[in-house]
Formats: C-alpha cells, sequence, structure tokens
C-alpha cells in the first residue's frame, strides 16, 4: 500500500513571494505518477501540475515547479510570484501506473492549507 | 465542453436513512471514481467503475454500494447512515483506454447525516 505524507498543515505566504509545500510518500512502486492538487474554498479539485516517476526531469507549469527526488520519496512544490488566487489547500497524490485499459485510483495526503496575504 | 458534473450539491439526511449521488463524467471519458473527503483530510478512494463494473475498491464497508450506466454516467449509494458518513463526497472521471491517466474532478456533494 501506498502513503502520502503532508506535514505541514498551515502555511503563509506573501503576496509576489515564493512558497515551498512539502511531501514525502512511500511506495514499493517503481512506476508511478506524482500529482499536486488545488482545492480552492469552491470545492473543486484542480490538477496543478504532474510528474511521472521515469521521468528525472522536474515539472513545471508557469509559476509552479516540483523537486522530484525519487531516492529520496519526497515531491515538493513550489510556487513562485504568489498571487491572492493561489489561497487554496493543497493536496499532494500517488498514483500507481498501470497498462493500458485499466484504471488506477489516486492516495491522496491530508493537504497543506496556503494562505496568500497581501 | 462539460466538465464532470456532480448532483446534488448539498444533502441532509437521517442516521439510518439511504442516499443516492449522481455523476456524469467529462465528455468522452468513460471510466468513473469516487472518495469521499472528510473536513480537513484528504479524498479518500472509495471505489471505480468502468464498463459498468466495479474495478477496485477501497476500504469502505459493503454499506457504500455504486453503479455505473451504459452512458458512463454513474451512481454512489450509501444505506444505514451513521453520523461518520458526513462528508464531501467526490467524483472524478477519466478515460481508460489511452496513456492518459488524469482525474477530472466534479464539484462534490456535500452530505451531511444528522
Amino acid at each position: 500500500a501506498q502513503t502520502v505524507t503532508q506535514s505541514q498543515p498551515e502555511m503563509s505566504v506573501q503576496e509576489a513571494e515564493t512558497v515551498t509545500l512539502s511531501c514525502t510518500y512511500d511506495t514499493s512502486e517503481n512506476n508511478y505518477y506524482l500529482f499536486w492538487y488545488k482545492q480552492p474554498p469552491s470545492r473543486q479539485m484542480i490538477l496543478v501540475i504532474r510528474q511521472e516517476a521515469y521521468k528525472q526531469q522536474n515539472a513545471t507549469e508557469n509559476r509552479f515547479s516540483v523537486n522530484f527526488q525519487k531516492a529520496a520519496k519526497s515531491f515538493s512544490l513550489k510556487i513562485s510570484d504568489s498571487q491572492l488566487g493561489d489561497t487554496a489547500m493543497y493536496f499532494c497524490a500517488f498514483m500507481k501506473r498501470i497498462n493500458t485499459g485499466t484504471a488506477s485510483k489516486l492516495t491522496f495526503g491530508t493537504g497543506t492549507r496556503l494562505q496568500v496575504t497581501l | 465542453d462539460a466538465g464532470v458534473t456532480q448532483s446534488p450539491t448539498h444533502l441532509i439526511k437521517t442516521r439510518g436513512q439511504q442516499v443516492t449521488l449522481r455523476c456524469s463524467p467529462k465528455s468522452g471519458h468513460d471510466t468513473v471514481s469516487w472518495y469521499q473527503q472528510a473536513l480537513g483530510q484528504g479524498p479518500q478512494f472509495i471505489f471505480q467503475y468502468y464498463e459498468e463494473e466495479e474495478r477496485q475498491r477501497g476500504n469502505f464497508p459493503d454499506r457504500f454500494s455504486g453503479h455505473q450506466f451504459p452512458n458512463y454516467s454513474s451512481e454512489l449509494n450509501v444505506n444505514a447512515l451513521l453520523l461518520g458518513d458526513s462528508a464531501l463526497y467526490l467524483c472524478a472521471s477519466s478515460y481508460v483506454a489511452a496513456s492518459s491517466y488524469e482525474q477530472y474532478f466534479g464539484p462534490g456533494t456535500r452530505l451531511t447525516v444528522t
């Protein structure tokens, strides 16, 4: 079984600053995906960024980037130039990679509540 | 292109009652997964439907059951409701027959059991 741990229940950052959210995971799998999801107060879970474990290059999406350390089983999210709209719960999630034609499930951490302030 | 939709938005039930939640997947998707998110927690996987069959199941009792229809929409049924079933229920859809692995989430149904 996989576990995902987010050790920072809450974080705060000023607008335009940079913040890093931590995530560690435990798995015996070698092929998997990692995700960061954002859940604003509106409740809609939105995919922020994804990383394929077999890729060594860290994923980036505009102001969002990850630091993926496979050996350490660490997957942190960096948000640059923070904006008020980034205020939300952020969840780290794991998915085992399986063969095409079948589906897999997401295992989530407990989340980090990020508050962006003026 | 409509995303994942869920109904109802909110629901209040009494202990012992039964409830049905509904989900319509994103256009082109054929797989539906259900998650339970208790207050202040991350979502927990309940089960997943593909080709109208339950394909995977999380650690939830048999009181939780589901169904998938030929148009890929899905229902989540919970019998004999307990106070602990109060949560946000999220539906996520995906397309299984390709390398795509992303799950797209609906806005959720907030269930309150009194």
